[in-house]
């Protein structure tokens, strides 16, 4: 059984620059996998910010960027805000059929 | 305005049965691949099943298999999630989604969610 990783926590300070990242137990993480990043505050549906690895969803800020590092997934955050306080979710396309979310990663801003 | 609202959650025996629907507007639905989504209390969200806009396709994760169904009625601009033998573990918030632009392989817009409890 695949298993998608990710940091599970995390801290940046306000105005900061954080790096989470999404990868696989076994194997690399390439662009066939079409990463998506997710964001998720308690009590609240997920929202999708970023599609097969770098594309912003609408409406999403450009301080949210993706990309490939190594052999990972990354969702880059800058200028990081007091409200982006919030768990990020990855999501891995891995074959027809076959989605796998990581386990998250908790954003803390202070 | 998108709009994905679920609905007929509740609680339900472990081995009954229950069908959640999700309602859509603001998106053209019969063209829209659609997706369920669910999240266990306190852990990530879990992909649970996945129809193509015309049916053609559907895909379920390993742990439904064989027991949950997923169907759409495009003139009704509705998704069902059909649920049979319901387990403990199947206690999750249900959320339904529309796929993203890549065809079953991320998630575009979601629905608020609603809770189904499997409890005796």
């Amino acid at each position: 059984q695949t298993v998608v990783t990710q940091e599970p926590s995390f801290s940046v300070s306000p105005g900061g620059t954080v790096t989470l990242t999404c990868g696989l137990d076994s194997g690399s993480v390439s662009t066939n996998n079409y990463p998506s990043w997710y964001r998720q505050t308690p009590g609240q549906a997920p929202r999708t910010l970023i599609y097969s690895t770098n594309t912003r969803s609408s409406g999403v800020p450009d301080r949210f960027s993706g990309s490939i590092v190594g052999n990972r997934a990354a969702l880059i955050i800058t200028g990081a805000q007091a409200d982006d306080e919030s768990d990020y979710y990855c999501l891995l396309y891995m074959g027809p059929g076959i989605l796998l979310f990581g386990g998250g990663t908790r954003l803390t801003v202070l | 305005q998108v709009q994905l609202v679920e609905s007929g959650g509740g609680v339900v025996q472990p081995g009954r049965s229950l069908t959640i629907s999700c309602a859509a507007s603001g998106i053209s639905f019969p063209t829209s691949g659609m997706h369920w989504v669910r999240q266990s209390p306190g852990k990530g969200p879990e992909w649970v099943a996945v129809i193509w806009h015309d049916k053609t396709k559907k895909y379920y994760a390993d742990s439904v298999k064989g027991r949950f169904t997923i169907s759409r009625d495009n003139s009704e601009n509705t998704l069902y999630l059909q649920m049979n033998s319901l387990r403990v573990e199947d206690t999750a918030v249900y959320f339904c989604a529309k796929d993203g632009p890549h065809w079953g392989r991320d998630l575009a817009y979601w629905g608020q969610g609603i809770l189904v409890a499997v409890s005796s």
